[in-house]
């Protein structure tokens, strides 16, 4: 079942501005990956946060987790064209063992 | 390149054909997924294998039959499908099936059913 729902679905931005995306998710977690994925290709992992987390940081990306509210949003800042791509959360479900959850992901186009 | 090549990428068949994906990493990993990803649905686990040994099936039709050989090597034998199956099917692994493993996908495989 799905675990983490990202908002916006979609996100058309200029080069240069910043995108934020926003997941939220059910139920308990140990931790929280976001992932990209180009048009047709698999997905490739871009940073994990764990539960007792707040925020991290990885180059332009910022992300924080909201326990309390059971959502996280990925920041990238100074976008660029190349950052196209759809950007998905995902989830373990608490227990060991377990296989990540996605969400539907939400589709950043950044134009030039 | 991730480490983990899929094969074919991309592949027709007809609802009477038999046919097979196959997927190898070589990270040296021991846990092995294969994932559905269709349009507009979040992508979908489906199998998952921890050191040849399938873990996880969920709820998948019997007309997708995984084979795990070894750590490096996992199969998604395909017969008898219907043309809804058309999908992105993406194999990963990660190094074990514990929480918090980064998961590293293959291309993919782009199936078509006629």
């Amino acid at each position: 079942s799905q675990q983490g729902e990202e908002d916006p679905q979609a996100l058309s931005i200029q080069e240069g501005e910043n995108a934020t995306m926003n997941c939220s998710y059910k139920t308990s977690i140990n931790n929280l990956q976001w992932y990209r994925q180009n048009s047709g290709r698999g997905l490739v992992h871009l940073i994990l946060i764990r539960s007792n987390e707040r925020e991290k940081h990885s180059g332009r990306l910022r992300v924080t987790l909201d326990t309390s509210k059971k959502s996280s949003s990925l920041l990238i800042t100074a976008s660029r064209a190349a950052d196209t791509a759809s950007y998905f959360c995902a989830t373990d479900r608490n227990q060991a063992g377990t296989a990540l959850i996605f969400g539907k992901g939400t589709t950043l186009s950044v134009s030039s | 390149e991730t480490g983990v090549t899929q094969t074919p990428r991309h592949l027709v068949m007809g609802m009477t054909n038999k046919k097979s994906l196959k997927c190898e990493q070589h990270l040296g990993h021991n846990a092995m997924y294969w994932y559905k990803q269709s349009a507009k649905k979040p992508l979908e686990l489906m199998f998952v294998y921890n050191f040849k040994e399938q873990t996880e099936n969920n709820s998948v039709p019997s007309r997708f039959s995984p084979e795990c050989p070894n750590s490096s090597h996992l199969f998604l034998h395909l017969h008898t499908l219907q043309p809804e199956d058309s999908a992105l099917y993406l194999c990963a692994s990660s190094a074990d099936r514990g929480s918090g493993n980064t998961i590293y996908f293959g291309e993919g495989s782009w199936l078509t059913v006629v």
